[in-house]
């Protein structure tokens, strides 16, 4: 099946400083990628959606100066969390729908997710 | 916005019983009803999916059933297993290009 990478698996930063968190599709294009982030015992929050070269459009509630979301290319979307604080700390897990001839229509191929821990 | 709620929060059954979790949704312009399955620390992971046209979708123990109607569709899982203990997640498609998660199931399976 179509295979999603994030990178780093984890990261630990201090508070004011900023992390940024990559996704990539390494076997299809991905037009659209999704940006999730779940606390502990609790759902999947979606954050944010992006498609490639187009500003991406984010949920109500999440800010997009603090959330900056990338998606340059088919197979490439980053997630920068500026000015991270403690209350930022959680699980953070991408996803991409593809149109190609393996990938299932509207079916969401997950990554492995980052656990940011913000001191 | 759209609202997806999952009943129940929590399901102890026991080894070999069944178990069945409903997820109801309000977009009546939802067209694919997947069912995740997500360990600790992990992934979701994709266990079985049904798209509009279809009223039932089986395979091996695991059975999603669709009421387009009422706007909510059924996990069953026969013969439980302890490896099927999980948190179980719904996450209708609303066709506006985004998925929203249901509020999640803790399934525990007693050997």
């Amino acid at each position: 099946g179509a295979v999603v990478s994030q990178h780093p698996s984890w990261v630990i930063c201090k508070s004011g400083t900023s992390v940024k968190i990559e996704c990539r599709s390494l076997d299809f294009q991905a037009t659209t990628m999704f940006w999730y982030r779940q606390f502990p015992k609790k759902s999947l929050m979606l954050m944010a959606t992006s498609n490639e070269g187009s500003k991406a459009t984010y949920e109500q509630g999440v800010e997009k100066d603090k959330f900056l979301i990338n998606h340059a290319s088919l197979t490439l979307s980053t997630l920068t969390v500026t000015s991270a604080h403690p209350e930022d700390s959680s699980f953070y897990i991408c996803s991409a729908t593809g149109w190609g001839s393996r990938e299932r229509l509207y079916e969401q191929y997950f990554g492995p997710g980052t656990r940011l821990t913000v001191t | 916005g759209e609202n997806v709620e999952q009943h129940p929060s929590t399901l102890s059954v026991q080894e070999g019983d069944s178990a069945v979790i409903k997820c109801t949704y309000s977009d009546s312009a939802s067209n694919y009803f997947p069912w995740y399955k997500q360990e600790l620390g992990k992934r979701p992971q994709l266990i079985i999916d049904i798209r509009s046209n279809v009223g039932e979708k089986k395979d091996q123990r695991i059975a999603v059933t669709l009421n387009k109607t009422a706007k909510h569709f059924s996990l069953h899982i026969t013969e439980t297993q302890p490896e099927d203990s999980a948190v179980y997640f719904c996450a209708p498609y609303s066709g506006t290009y985004k998925y929203i998660f249901g509020t999640g199931t803790r399934l525990k399976v007693l050997a």
